[in-house]
């Protein structure tokens, strides 16, 4: 029972343009979220995070929008660059629990020169 | 460098063989978290630890893996016995509780391969 899912797999987009990365999730319990960028061989790298009290949230470049009605969040890369090129992954917690998080199976973003 | 370590980061063992892995937090996070990555997957919760005491485990923590924070700072996790489908990257992190929902920060992980 998969209760954060990210539905692609890989994503590409053009160097410049703008990379939407979805994730859905089912636990109305979740009230954080997290995305965390990897890169091959290192740990997942915490980049931004939303409660939700907040519906958008904002940092340098990413951007992460939280729409609980359709339990789905999204991350926005505005400019994408070659350097974002990475597995992003989606997490879920609650404050009501032990902090946990939850993980989505990740989207691989390439961005293309 | 004030992130998490892990050690070592690659360990090959055969089965039926205990390993033991080490996890240093930042140093003032007083929560420490394990994981477990197969290949195409999030990381999968395992147990976590406020200072000394370990709070909680998962279903996936079965009675060959134990894990303990002896002095709440850095944290080992054993394998007894291990089996091929142990196979994974070893993931710890640590956070700062309590928090404004504290992100929690991710170590290199340790990647383990059962022959």
């Amino acid at each position: 029972d998969q209760q954060v899912k990210q539905n692609s797999p890989s994503l590409s987009v053009q160097e410049g343009r703008i990379s939407i990365l979805n994730c859905d999730y089912t636990n109305s319990m979740f009230d954080y979220f997290l995305w965390y960028k990897k890169y091959p061989a290192e740990g997942p790298t915490f980049l931004i995070s939303i409660s939700s009290i907040k519906d958008k949230n904002e940092d340098g470049r990413f951007t992460v929008f939280l729409n609980k009605s359709a339990k789905h969040l999204s991350l926005h890369i505005v400019p994408s660059q070659p350097g974002d090129s990475a597995v992003y992954f989606c997490a879920a917690g609650s404050s009501g629990s032990a902090r946990q998080l939850t993980f989505g199976s990740g989207t691989q973003l390439t961005v293309l020169p | 460098d004030t992130g998490v370590s892990q050690d070592p980061r690659h360990k090959i063992t055969k089965r039926g063989q205990n390993v033991t892995f080490r996890c240093d937090p930042i140093s003032e996070h007083n929560r420490l978290y394990w994981y477990r990555q197969t290949l195409g997957q999030g990381p999968e919760f395992l147990t976590y630890f406020q200072n000394e005491a370990q709070l909680e485990k998962s279903r996936l923590l079965s009675d060959r893996f134990s894990a303990e924070r002896p002095k709440g700072s850095f944290s080992t996790l054993e394998i007894q016995r291990t089996e091929q489908g142990d196979s994974a990257m070893y993931l710890c992190a640590s956070s700062l509780y309590p928090g404004a929902r504290s992100a929690q920060f991710f170590g290199p992980g340790t990647r383990l391969t059962v022959l």
